[in-house]
Order: C-alpha cells, then sequence, then structure tokens
C-alpha cells in the first residue's frame, strides 16, 4: 500500500524569505501522480502544485517549485519570497494512475512572521 | 464555474436528527468525493461517486448514506450520528480518472459539523 510521510509537523519562516517543506512517499507503482495541497484556515484545500511522475522535470507555478526525486521518493515544496497570506497547513498527497483515491500526508503547519 | 459549492457552512444536529449536507460542480467532473476531516488531521476518504455510481465506500458508517442524483450533485444524508462523527466534511470532484490525465481535485470549503 502507498504511503506519504511529512516529517515536519510546523515549520516558520519570515517574510520574503525561502522555506522548503518536506515530504517522502512509498509505492511499488512506476506512473503516478504528486501534490502539494495548502488548507488556509478558511477550510479549503487549495491545489499548490502537481507534478506527473513520468516528467523528469520539477514542476513550479510562481513562488511555488518542487524538488521531485523519484529515485529517492522525495517531493519536496519550495516556497519562495514567502508572504502572510501562504500560512496555512500544506498536505503531501500520491495518486495513483488507475485508481480514484487521493492519499495525504499528515500535513505541515507553515506560520509565516512579519 | 470553477468551484465546489457545499451547503450549508455550518450545521448542528442532534443524535436523532435527520439531516443532509449538499455538494454541487458545474465544472462537468464525473468523479466526486466526500472526505471526513477530524481538527489537526489529513482528510479520509469516504466515498467516491464515478459517473453518478458509487464506486469506492470505505467502510463507512451505515448512519452516512450517499446519493449522487446527477452528474452535478452529491449529498451525504446523516442519520442518529454520534458526538464522534463531529469533523468538517469536505467535498471534491475531479475529472473522470478514464478522461486521461489527472488534474487533481477541486474542493470546497466544507461543512462543520457538530453533533451534540
Amino acid at each position: 500500500a502507498q504511503t506519504v510521510t511529512q516529517s515536519q509537523p510546523e515549520m516558520s519562516v519570515q517574510e520574503a524569505e525561502t522555506v522548503t517543506l518536506s515530504c517522502t512517499y512509498d509505492t511499488s507503482e512506476s506512473d503516478y501522480y504528486l501534490f502539494w495541497y495548502k488548507q488556509p484556515p478558511s477550510r479549503q484545500m487549495i491545489l499548490v502544485i502537481r507534478q506527473e511522475a513520468y516528467k523528469q522535470q520539477n514542476a513550479t507555478e510562481n513562488r511555488f517549485s518542487v524538488n521531485f526525486q523519484k529515485a529517492a521518493k522525495s517531493f519536496s515544496l519550495k516556497i519562495s519570497d514567502s508572504q502572510l497570506g501562504d500560512a496555512a497547513m500544506y498536505f503531501c498527497a500520491y495518486r495513483g494512475l488507475n485508481t480514484d483515491k487521493l492519499i495525504f500526508g499528515t500535513g505541515t503547519r507553515l506560520q509565516v512572521f512579519p | 464555474d470553477t468551484e465546489v459549492t457545499q451547503t450549508p457552512k455550518h450545521l448542528v444536529m442532534g443524535m436523532t436528527n435527520k439531516k443532509s449536507l449538499k455538494c454541487e460542480q458545474h465544472m462537468g467532473h464525473r468523479a466526486m468525493y466526500w472526505y471526513k476531516q477530524k481538527a489537526k488531521k489529513p482528510p479520509e476518504l469516504m466515498f467516491v461517486y464515478s459517473y453518478e455510481k458509487l464506486s469506492i465506500n470505505e467502510s463507512v458508517p451505515s448512519r452516512f448514506s450517499p446519493e449522487c442524483p446527477n452528474s452535478s450533485l452529491l449529498n451525504l444524508h446523516l442519520h442518529a450520528l454520534q458526538p464522534e462523527d463531529s469533523a468538517l466534511y469536505l467535498c471534491a470532484s475531479s475529472l473522470h480518472l478514464l478522461t486521461g490525465a489527472f488534474y487533481g481535485y477541486t474542493f470546497g470549503s466544507g461543512t462543520r459539523l457538530t453533533v451534540v
């Protein structure tokens, strides 16, 4: 069975600085999708970034980028130029190609200080 | 329209009540999901509907009864709940996996349920 591990329950960063959130996963599949979701206090889960395992190029969305290391089964999220609005719970998630099920990690709470 | 709309946003119900949660999307997504989320925990999958048919039931107690009347609407009927069922209930939708590339779920903002 697939598992997703986020080893950092909490992280903090100064405004305008860069922070990296860690995620590792375990799977025997060769193709799959990985995601980072953000959940602010408003509760809505917001898709931050998506990576397809067969693409070696790391995904980037504005200030958000990932470091996808397929062999190491690692999928970290880098947030550059952190903003107060980035403060939220961040979940790493895995989805196989032939399943409807999204498997979440335990989450990392990010605090951003002015 | 790129939203998943959930109603109500908050619900307080007694253990003998019957209530329903509603979820609606107009993005043409053919897969819809119910998740339960306890405080400071990740969402846990409850049910998946694919093309209006129940495809996954994660061994959810029968006091939770899902319904998908059409491709845009998903309901969760609640009856005889327990206080431990108090949680945030999230609905999500996605393009069905058979359509090819998967772009992620679109989540609603949830219903905060309190059982008293």
